[in-house]
């Protein structure tokens, strides 16, 4: 049964500096994985999709790495800032379970003026 | 990206009582899932649903208690039934567009129960 962690659950930075949320899985027949943004109360926004094939992807400030032999996933984000609070959730999905997503989770992310 | 619709994006009921909650999508889309959100947890997919078919559920989930419709390729309903305060959660209809795989979410629902 395919396992996402993410590490750290809460994260606080100061306005300016660059944000590294990890994501680990455990099954590495993965067919994609996803990274989102969910604000209090919200749906969930997506940022960014790897696909299995790939090893990054870029999207303005927002760039995701995959290590699909190590099962783990990173988004960085640079320059934070205020606007970029909210929860980041990262999801996979599975090759043999159709478009089934497991999701991590997630990171609680606080940036401070 | 998709336009998803969802109704009601919150609502307050009473134990017992069932609701349900709608998912409208701005074009045609084979696969639409289900998925919870208890208070401060993560995301747990409920079930699949296609047109023309049953819906497929997730360990944990039956049919009697989340009662799901697709009647077309643009409309899926969730039924929340003889709810309990346990149901309390945001219940977020998500669908697949195109070849790459990627999901999208609606707002989502809100469901309180008292």
């Amino acid at each position: 049964k395919q396992e996402v962690t993410q590490i750290p659950a809460a994260l606080s930075v100061p306005e300016g500096e660059n944000l590294v949320l990890n994501c680990s899985f455990t099954d590495s027949a993965i067919y994609n994985l996803q990274w989102f943004r969910q604000d209090p109360g919200k749906g969930l926004t997506s940022l960014l999709l790897i696909q299995s094939s790939q090893r990054e992807q870029t999207s303005g400030r927002l760039n995701a790495s995959l290590d699909k032999s190590s099962g783990r996933s990173t988004l960085y984000i640079a320059a934070s800032q205020p606007g970029d609070s909210a929860t980041y959730l990262c999801a996979v999905t599975l090759k043999a379970a159709g478009n089934k997503l497991t999701f991590g989770g997630g990171t609680r992310v606080l940036v401070k003026p | 990206s998709a336009v998803i619709s969802q109704k009601p994006s919150r609502d307050i009921c009473q134990r017992g009582t069932s609701l349900t909650i709608q998912c409208q999508v701005d074009s045609q889309v084979t696969m639409m899932f289900w998925y919870r959100q208890q208070p401060g947890q993560s995301l747990t997919l409920i079930a699949t649903a296609n047109q023309g078919s049953e819906a497929t559920y997730e360990s944990g989930f039956v049919i009697d208690k989340f009662p799901i419709s697709r009647p077309n390729l643009t409309f899926s309903t969730l039924t929340v039934s003889n709810m309990s305060p346990e149901d309390s959660s945001i219940y977020l209809c998500s669908v697949d567009r195109g070849w790459s795989g990627e999901l999208f979410f609606g707002e989502g629902s809100r469901l309180t129960v008292l």
